[in-house]
């Protein structure tokens, strides 16, 4: 199945500072979902993104889809103690049975 | 979440013994998931059921079987437990084919 490749693994900031996750893949996704997961708790459904180009936004929290729907991005501006936790990207493969494939996750780590 | 109960949230079980998961929702989704988490792989789908005895496998199925006898609920059976098969299992729904999903509050297996 469609791979995708998560980077960074690990990303430590200050607090206030931006972050940026980004999910690369060698094939064109249909579409691309992103989850955070809260350490010990599980993944929750932050955002989906389904056009070329496409850019939405929540508060601080922006993501995009690359033109050639190849890759997506999740950048935070200023983050805060509470975005601490795991970022993953998924998308769901080409069946009509919806089987979303993760990313490795991205580990953020917020300093006070 | 209310919507979705796993059962139970730990278990410590020895090698060779069978294990079951199981995975409750009063949310009448038709598809429902088994994932397992380890460091470093992110979430890998195990199985997936689209309906009432209606299932199929996932990228990492060997050592795993399901079974979904009604909408409500979706086991996980271990045959036999291996030590590879410790981790934590999330199950997870979903209302449609790549729709976002919907998951619940994990079970964390050790197996000794």
């Amino acid at each position: 199945g469609q791979q995708v490749m998560q980077i960074p693994q690990y990303q430590h900031v200050q607090e206030g500072e931006d972050f940026t996750t980004y999910c690369n893949s060698s094939t064109t996704l249909s579409n691309i979902q992103w989850y955070k997961q809260r350490p010990g708790g599980h993944p929750v459904f932050l955002i989906q993104l389904v056009k070329s180009g496409e850019v939405k936004k929540q508060k601080r929290l922006t993501f995009q889809f690359g033109e050639a729907k190849k890759n997506s991005s999740l950048h935070i501006t200023a983050t805060q103690t509470t975005d601490v936790g795991t970022y993953f990207c998924a998308h769901a493969g080409g069946t009509s049975y919806g089987k979303l494939t993760f990313g490795q996750g991205t580990i953020l780590t917020v300093h006070p | 979440d209310a919507g979705i109960t796993q059962s139970p949230r730990h278990k410590v079980t020895e090698t060779g013994t069978p294990v079951t998961l199981r995975c409750h929702q009063t949310e009448n989704h038709r598809y429902m998931y088994w994932y397992r988490q380890d460091p470093g792989h992110g979430l890998r789908l195990i199985h997936y059921s689209y309906g009432v005895k209606d299932t199929d496998k996932g990228e990492v199925s060997d050592g795993y079987s399901v079974s979904r006898s009604k909408t409500e609920d979706f086991l996980l059976t271990l045959e036999s437990a291996t030590s590879s098969q410790t981790s934590v299992y999330f199950c997870a729904l979903g209302q449609a084919p790549n729709s976002p999903l919907h998951f619940g509050n994990g079970t964390r297996l050790t197996v000794t």
